[in-house]
């Protein structure tokens, strides 16, 4: 079974500085895309970034950019330059090839960005 | 461009009663998904439904849960004797096509409390 884990329950980050949230996940699956979703006190899910694992090159959506390390099942997402509006709570999340709809959440990790 | 709408947004049932979750996918979206997201935990997949088809139930409770997506009309999730433990919110998504082929887009939520 696919488990997606991340360790980090809170963080915090000034204004316009650079955070990185961690996410691992465990899979035997060769065929496989991450995502990284958003949601904030609205509570309404917002997808930030995707990436397909056959891919080497890392995703990157604006400010918003990831690591992904293949060979250690990790998937970090950066953010630059914090805005105020990106306070919310950060969830990596897993879907197998074939699941078509079955994405696997992390328990996720809030953030906030400080004045 | 409406986005996914899940009505109603707060519900409080008694123990032992009936809960009725609707969803709207956005215009044009025929793939609809169900989530329960339970407190200081992430997402959990429950059901992935097309029009008049359930695809995969994995997620879903054996007893007491059922989902439909009518030809017309909304998506919904039903619950049937709910209990404490069914307190959660409950998140729809709906994407045009087959994920991760497409964008899966979810709605605000609806939080059932359980008395």
């Amino acid at each position: 079974a696919q488990t997606v884990t991340q360790s980090q329950p809170e963080m915090s980050v000034q204004e316009a500085e650079t955070v990185t949230l961690s996410c691992t996940y465990d899979t035997s699956e060769s065929n496989y895309y991450l995502f990284w979703y958003k949601q904030p006190p609205s509570r309404q899910m917002i997808l930030v970034i995707r990436q397909e694992a056959y891919k080497q090159q890392n995703a990157t959506e604006n400010r918003f950019s990831v690591n992904f390390q293949k060979a250690a099942k990790s998937f970090s997402l950066k953010i630059s330059d914090s805005q105020l509006g990106d306070t919310a709570m950060y969830f990596c999340a897993f879907m197998a090839g074939g699941s078509q709809g079955n994405l696997i959440f992390g328990k996720g990790t809030k953030l906030s960005v400080k004045p | 461009n409406a986005g996914v709408m899940q009505n109603p947004r707060h519900l409080v049932r008694r123990r032992g009663q009936e809960a009725r979750l609707r969803c709207s996918p956005m215009k044009g979206h025929s793939h609809v998904y169900w989530y329960r997201q339970l407190p200081e935990e992430g997402l959990k997949f429950m059901v992935y439904l097309q029009k008049e088809n359930i695809i995969d139930e994995s997620g879903m409770p054996k007893e007491r849960f059922s989902a439909e997506f009518p030809k017309e009309g909304p998506s919904i999730l039903r619950i049937q004797q709910v209990v404490r433990g069914d307190s959660a919110a409950y998140f729809c998504a709906s994407s045009r096509g087959h994920l991760p082929y497409y964008e899966q887009y979810f709605g605000p939520g609806t939080r059932l409390t359980v008395t």
